[in-house]
């Protein structure tokens, strides 16, 4: 099956670290996604991680990607308020361009 | 980065009516061009692949009568909405790839702001 999982909330108080998991079912994706959507907007690609590495970070974000387990987090250091968000993670199927997005994880930073 | 722009991103009609929303790729040429539709506070849903000079490939559930979707050039692709009913009401979402000729390794998709539609 394609189906990706998200815990749907997470709140974490600005200056902490926040963690948002995933967990997907196809073990054949190549390139696995975290994108965040603002109130009405479309989504802003964040990172990507590619299947054969098991972390990347970038500035605030880090990305760990367990594929035997297929759980990917994202990691942001030093939330701030502009965190605020829905972050959705996503994983490509190989050979095509479809991604299959997770349910989606609101994230309130609390002042 | 590559912009990708849709028109309009707040539409209202009435029921019975038709809507045509558009993805344009400002800055690349997009051989493909994705349409999502997505619920109040849920995941989004893929309901089309639409490819350049060729049909609109529909995912399985969406009805292609009731979902136009054209892709007359490598810039711009067309969402028509027809006899639009209040069930339709939903915020659309395109994105597109760039070309294969200096197109991202990643497949990266990019997105466009969004088309909200409420129909009444």
């Amino acid at each position: 099956g394609e189906d990706v999982e998200q815990s749907l909330f997470l709140s974490v108080r600005e200056g902490d670290s926040s963690v948002i998991n995933c967990t997907y079912t196809d073990s054949s994706s190549t390139y696995l996604y975290w994108y965040k959507q603002e109130p009405g907007a479309g989504l802003q690609l964040l990172t990507y991680i590619f299947s054969n590495m098991d972390m990347k970070q970038d500035q605030r974000l880090t990305v760990l990607l367990n594929k035997k387990d297929k759980h990917l987090s994202l990691r942001i250091a030093d939330t701030q308020t502009g965190d605020s968000a829905i972050y959705f993670c996503a994983e490509k199927s190989p050979g095509t361009y479809k991604y299959i997005f997770g349910t989606g994880t609101r994230l309130k930073v609390l002042a | 980065g590559a912009v990708v722009s849709q028109h309009p991103s707040w539409v209202i009609c009435k029921s019975g009516t038709s809507v045509k929303i558009e993805c344009r790729s400002l800055d690349f040429q997009a051989t493909t061009m994705f349409w999502y539709r997505q619920f109040p506070k849920q995941s989004l849903m893929l309901m089309a692949t639409s490819n350049e000079g060729s049909k609109a490939t529909y995912e399985q559930g969406v009805e292609k009568d009731k979902f136009l979707i054209n892709h007359a050039s490598l810039t711009l692709s067309t969402l028509t909405v027809t006899s639009a009913h209040p069930e339709d009401s939903s915020f659309y979402i395109c994105s597109a790839r760039e070309g294969l000729a200096g197109g991202p390794v990643t497949g990266e998709l990019f997105f466009g702001e969004g088309s909200r539609l409420t129909v009444l």
